[in-house]
This record gives structure tokens, sequence and C-alpha cells, in this order.
């Protein structure tokens, strides 16, 4: 069974930074591309970042590049996104999600599992 | 960035309905577009990916069609669980991006 556990959410100040994580299992994680999807409070599903199998293929929402950044422990099985000088409208449930297609040059989907989320709260 | 338009934006409708979602990307994608549902509180569902095939463990009253612009989703006999908003996604180039969501609602 594929489970995709996050961590790290919680409520932090503007201009401070968070690191989120996500533990998988139940698949060959090396295989897979991988993605952070999140969703305001209300709001509807926008995509924040992805990464390829091998880390080779790397893209970011225009409204979080150069703040955030992905990455990933195939040896861990872990799939991270460091974002920093955060902003409120950050804000959101933050999901980690698997890419559909097995060896994908390009991290775009379609996605076939999620998380159950993290949620970040950014607020003084 | 490619733009996805999803239309309406909210349904009403009956259990048995024949309901259909359109989604339109502001240039082509192909076939590269996917349907998920959400429902409150949980992480979305995947049900159709590559516009018209049909996510393992779906419902086949769940349909996909459409290629490079314009894109639909039919729901043929509308159940009591599919009560849901449903979002498309272009899995054709970077950014990746979402519909805004469309709301299926009981009438």
């Amino acid at each position: 069974e594929v489970q995709l556990v996050e961590s790290g959410g919680g409520l932090v100040q503007p201009g401070r930074s968070l690191r989120l994580s996500c533990a998988a299992s139940g698949f060959t994680f090396d295989d897979y591309a991988m993605h952070w999807v999140r969703q305001a409070p209300g709001k509807g599903l926008e995509w924040v970042s992805g990464i390829s199998w091998n880390s080779g293929s790397i893209g970011y929402a225009d409204s979080v590049k150069g703040r955030f950044t992905i990455s990933r422990d195939n040896a861990k099985n872990s799939l991270y996104l460091q974002m920093n000088s955060l902003r409120a409208e950050d804000t959101a449930l933050y999901y980690c999600a698997k890419d559909a297609r097995i060896a994908a040059r390009h991290p775009s989907g379609p996605i076939d599992y999620w998380g159950q989320g993290t949620l970040v709260t950014v607020s003084s | 960035d490619i733009q996805m338009t999803q239309s309406p934006s909210s349904v009403s409708a009956s259990v048995g309905d024949r309901v259909t979602i359109t989604c339109r990307a502001s240039q082509g994608i192909s076939s590269w577009l996917a349907w998920y549902q959400q429902k409150p509180g949980k992480a979305p569902k995947l049900l159709i990916y590559a516009a018209s095939s049909l996510q393992s463990g779906v419902p086949s009253r769940f349909s996909g069609s459409g290629s490079g612009t314009d894109f639909t989703l039919t729901i043929s006999s509308l159940q009591p669980e599919d009560f849901a908003t449903y979002y498309c996604q272009q899995a054709n180039s970077f950014p990746v991006t979402f519909g805004g969501g469309t709301k299926v609602e009981i009438k």
C-alpha cells in the first residue's frame, strides 16, 4: 500500500523558514517523480513544485520560485520542501504527491497518490 | 504558463443526472490532461489521465474526452458519492497547472 506521510508544518512568522518532509513507502520511491501541491483554506489546488526520479528535472510555480527548494533523498525514501521568506499567502495545506508515470523525464503528472497534508500557517 | 479554465464553477444536479464539466487550456496540451475528484477534508483522487484513460478502480460512469485545448469530464449517471469538487490539471509542461475547480452540489 502506497503511503505518503508529511510532517514539518506549523505556525511561522512572515519572513521565516520552514522545512517540510514526506516519508514514502509502499512503492519503489526512486522510480517516480514527486510533487508538492498546496491548497489554501477554502481554495483550489495549486501545484508548488515537482522533482524527477533522479533530481535531474525540477520545476516550481512562479509564486514560489526563488523562495522554495524541493529535494529528495532516494536512500531514505524521502521528499523535502525548504520554504524560505514565507508570506501570508503561503498559508495552506501542503500535500506530498506521487507522479503516476514511472521514470518520467519531467515531473508533470498526473498524480496518482497523495498524502493527507501538513498545514502551514504564516502569521505574526 | 498554461492557464486552465474550468466551467461551470459549480453545478447543481440530482442523483441520476448526466453532468458535464469542461476544461479549456490557454494553449494546446495534446492529451496531457488529468481529472481529479476531491471531497471535503480529503486529498484529491485521480479519476482520468491522458484525457480519456480511466484510472484503475474508478467507476465507468466517469469518462473524459478532448485533445488540444478543449476537454470534458462526464459523469453519466450521478451517484450520491459523486458530490464533490472536480479539478482538471495539465501535464504538458512546467509549471503544472490546475483548473479552478467545479463543485458538484445536490439539487
